[in-house]
């Protein structure tokens, strides 16, 4: 059974930093490309950022771009978020989720809720 | 990137369908055979309901089915059932690997 869980989130001052994890479980995860998608309180879902099966090729929504960083460790089964000078617009919840073709996400996470506040 | 324009909500009987559409614009929807949509029930994660426009992912019923016009993409439901009572999102490939959502729409099974 394909698992994917999140994890890292929580409370966070603007301008500060937080590292999202996602572990992955029931499939063969360095053969999947990976994505992430995120849902602020009450909103529409949002993609973040994508990365190929190798990490080899990274993309960025522009509203994070410069501020996100996404990566992976296949030897660990693990999909990364790291989330620098944060603001208060990036409160969400946070979904890791793997891509089946372009723009299209057949299994997710539980999501991870960050919240940036003062 | 603009969010994909669909409407509030929408409502059914059960038994009855219904169809959700899904407006972008020839860079997006109109562009590319990339449409997917998800239902997302309260506090959990969405699932995908249909993919690459009109195809459906295993175990998803066939009441679900999709299509496309021009910049507007469909999800119709067939059959509604209460349990289809959800909240629906469109997803689009905006090419350079961009990826666009809708807004989402609110569907009532009265």
């Amino acid at each position: 059974e394909v698992q994917l869980v999140e994890s890292g989130g929580g409370l966070v001052q603007p301008g500060g930093s937080l590292r999202l994890s996602c572990a992955a479980s029931g499939f063969t995860f360095s053969s999947y490309e990976m994505n992430w998608v995120r849902q602020a309180p009450g909103k529409g879902l949002e993609w973040v950022s994508y990365i190929s099966s190798s990490g080899s090729t990274i993309y960025y929504a522009d509203s994070v771009k410069g501020r996100f960083t996404i990566s992976r460790d296949n030897a660990k089964n693990s999909l990364y978020l790291q989330m620098n000078s944060l603001r208060a617009e990036d409160t969400a919840v946070y979904y890791c989720a793997t891509q089946l073709s372009y723009g299209s996400f057949d299994y997710w996470g539980q999501g991870t809720l960050v919240t940036v506040s003062s | 990137q603009s969010a994909l324009t669909q409407p509030r909500s929408v409502s059914g009987s059960p038994g009855q369908s219904v169809t959700i559409s899904c407006t972008g614009t020839s860079s997006d929807v109109g562009g590319y055979n990339y449409v997917s949509w998800y239902q997302q029930h309260p506090g959990k994660a969405p699932k995908l309901m249909i993919y690459d426009v009109s195809k459906r992912p295993s175990g998803v019923p066939d009441r679900f089915s999709g299509s496309k016009s021009g910049n507007t993409a469909s999800l119709t439901i067939s059959g509604l059932q209460a349990e289809d009572e959800a909240d629906y999102y469109c997803c689009s490939y905006a090419g350079s690997y961009y990826v666009v959502f809708g807004g989402g729409t609110k569907l009532t099974v009265l």
